[in-house]
């Protein structure tokens, strides 16, 4: 069966600096997320993509915060300078329909120091 | 307003009995509604979907969606030990592409 896929499964960085959290989507969907979930609390939308572009992004979805497609099968979140309370559970989510059901990959445990 | 509300508490039911979930959400205009899973440390899991008012069933698992109220619900029936989990009700938000969630309940199953 067809997965999301999250590459690592922890990472652990400094504080200002850059970290890549990547995923590859289910093959055939055309819809990609980002969520995340700092520990105790609930999942909160980042932002979403499709068709080469951001097509919706929350609050915190800030300019220290990217997307990018950077080829046909990575999807990839990029905080270009880490903060302490950047530190949460990062998942990735595809679908293959507008407003359907969203797959989410295993996430990656961000922490920073 | 929050866009999803599950208030209850911890859940705890007896192995072989039902768990009766429940969910609001604040936005009239919302079109989808799924049921995650997620275990303790694990990503969520979706395991309903609904999109129009009545019950939908799979398994051992019912949802009901009931769009005059804003209301969602998952019942288990027959629930297992492997049950237990954090269960999230999540919604698309007046037909935005991403999804709004709540805080989840925490199902406990005792053997």
């Amino acid at each position: 069966e067809p997965e999301v896929t999250q590459t690592p499964s922890h990472q652990v960085t400094q504080m200002g600096q850059e970290v890549i959290l990547r995923c590859v989507p289910i093959s055939n969907h055309l819809y990609f997320y980002w969520y995340r979930q700092i520990l105790g609390q609930k999942v909160e939308f980042l932002v979403s993509f499709y068709n080469n572009e951001i097509s919706e992004k929350s609050e915190i979805f800030d300019d220290q915060f990217s997307v990018e497609r950077p080829d046909g099968s990575n999807f990839t979140l990029k905080i270009r300078s880490t903060k302490l309370e950047d530190s949460a559970m990062y998942f990735c989510a595809s679908t293959g329909a507008d407003l359907g059901e969203q797959y989410f990959g295993p996430g990656t445990r961000l922490t920073v120091t | 307003q929050k866009e999803v509300e599950q208030n209850s508490g911890p859940l705890s039911v007896p192995e072989g009995a039902i768990a009766s979930l429940n969910c609001t959400y604040s936005d009239r205009g919302s079109q989808s509604f799924f049921w995650y899973r997620q275990y303790s440390g694990k990503s969520p899991e979706l395991i309903m979907s609904i999109y129009s008012n009545g019950d939908k069933e799979d398994g051992r698992f019912t949802a009901q969606l009931n769009k005059a109220s804003q209301y969602v619900s998952l019942l288990i029936r027959d629930s297992q030990p492997s049950d237990s989990a954090t269960y999230l009700c999540a919604v698309n938000p007046g037909g935005d592409n991403r999804l709004a969630f709540g805080k989840g309940n925490q199902v406990v199953v005792i053997p």
